[in-house]
């Protein structure tokens, strides 16, 4: 069965610092990848997402994504974050299987200190 | 389009109670899925439906746990009888098969059970 990691549990930055995520998953197939944010109290929303084409996929809120194969990868990346980022980041995947459930990560927490 | 809805937003239930849980998906969407997020187990699939067709529930804990989808715009989640051990805030997902890439799931608020 496929996974995901996400190594860092809990990232503290200031305002305008920039941000990568780590996210690696293992499965040798084609994989749908995926970055999903949940701010405090909120439900899941989409950030972006990688199913073909171009490795780097630009999301919503400036955050950008790439997905480096031979590394099994898929790191979150935003070059300046701001308070309003302060949320927990998931990263999950959907292999191309047509199995259509996502399988997330642990989560990142994300803490921005003005 | 309202998104994803979810009823109720919060339950609190003694343990051995039935509790149900319930989800409108997006109008027009084939796909349903429930999942469950704990702090021990984090983001995990119970089950899911294409076209109200139950196809993977390998992610229901036990007999305790049943989900059913009578019409395409409702599904309930049944716990009977409910333990302690399964407080979580539980969310509900749907997406759309299309041509431009099928699996972007929408999720709703979540309903947060606590069971005393």
């Amino acid at each position: 069965a496929q996974s995901v990691s996400q190594h860092n549990h809990h990232v503290i930055l200031s305002e305008a610092a920039s941000l990568e995520l780590g996210c690696n998953y293992s499965y040798g197939g084609t994989v749908n990848l995926f970055w999903y944010v949940q701010y405090p109290g909120q439900h899941l929303q989409l950030l972006l997402k990688y199913f073909s084409g171009d490795p780097l996929v630009k999301g919503i809120k400036g955050f950008e994504a790439e997905f480096i194969k031979s590394k099994f990868s898929f790191n979150l990346r935003k070059p300046s974050v701001q308070w309003s980022d302060t949320a927990e980041y998931f990263c999950a995947v959907i292999p191309d299987t047509g199995r259509r459930a996502l399988t997330f990560g642990s989560g990142t927490r994300l803490q921005v200190q003005p | 389009d309202a998104g994803v809805i979810q009823s109720p937003r919060h339950e609190v239930t003694e343990m051995g109670q039935e509790v149900t849980l319930r989800c409108k998906p997006i109008s027009g969407h084939d796909y349903l899925f429930w999942y469950r997020q704990t702090m021990m187990r984090g983001l995990e699939l119970l089950i899911y439906f294409n076209n109200n067709v139950p196809i993977d529930d390998s992610g229901m804990p036990e007999d305790r746990f049943s989900a059913k989808m009578p019409n395409a715009s409702f599904s309930t989640l049944k716990i009977q009888p409910s333990e302690p051990r399964d407080s979580a805030v539980y969310f509900c997902a749907s997406s759309l098969e299309g041509l431009g890439g099928p699996y972007e799931q929408y999720f709703g608020p979540g309903t947060r059970l606590t069971v005393t």
